[in-house]
């Protein structure tokens, strides 16, 4: 257990929908990042939030974007979703502002589908 | 071309082989990681490395710096290991972590 939490596991909607997906970091962590990651593809970054504050933006659509809560947890939303949305949402949390010298920990994704 | 490019993108083997994965970077780094994605999908970082060598129990990843390559190798495979492994460095001028594309593979009974 990376001790990085994600809901919904999974989550089925219809074009058009908006939809939250919500991180808890691990205890301590302050800074949370998005990726998606399509069908056989990799991860690509979307943003990062550092103590409440955006840090760091990466190819995040402009239907997209996402917060990060006083308690640390934050929320990613997706709106007007098209087909091509549909992907494996992944949260990670480090304890610093950087992503890379510190190990990384992720949380089991959140599988979306838009039909 | 890609800042990290990993080899093979796919591999297949038999239980018991020795297997290497090898990934190339063109940035200098600070840190270099490797990761697992299970069929399930869930990641879980196996190494951090910046010189050297680390070793945890069947898995081994080393790093060149001046050649800047790094390779993970798997000792007596298992059907278990059977993932997506994931090479991903860190560049000095940022805080991003530059994702390499990642190398299936598949560990036959």
């Amino acid at each position: 257990d990376s001790g990085v939490t994600q809901t919904p596991k999974h989550l089925i909607t219809a074009t058009g929908q908006r939809v939250t997906l919500r991180c808890s970091p691990r205890s301590g962590d302050l800074s949370v990042y998005w990726y998606q990651q399509s069908l056989d593809q990799g991860l690509q970054f979307l943003i990062q939030y550092y103590n409440g504050e955006e840090r760091a933006k990466g190819n995040i659509l402009e239907r997209f974007s996402a917060q990060q809560f006083p308690d640390l947890h934050s929320e990613l939303n997706l709106s007007s979703l098209e087909l091509g949305d549909s992907a494996l949402y992944f949260c990670a949390s480090s304890v610093g502002v950087g992503h890379g010298n510190t190990e990384a920990f992720f949380g089991q994704g959140t599988r979306l589908t838009v039909v | 071309k890609n800042e990290v490019e990993q080899s093979p993108q796919n591999l297949t083997a038999q239980e018991g082989e020795f297997i290497t994965i090898n990934c190339s970077y063109s940035v200098g780094i600070s840190a270099l990681h490797w990761l697992q994605q299970h069929p399930g999908g869930g990641i879980v970082s196996l190494f951090m490395l910046s010189s050297g060598k680390k070793k945890h129990g069947r898995l081994i990843a080393t790093i060149n710096i001046q050649e800047k390559h790094s390779s993970l190798h798997i000792t007596a495979s298992h059907p278990r290991d059977s993932a997506v492994y994931i090479c991903a460095v860190r560049g000095y001028s940022n805080y991003q972590l530059i994702w390499g594309a990642g190398t299936k593979l598949i560990i036959k009974p």
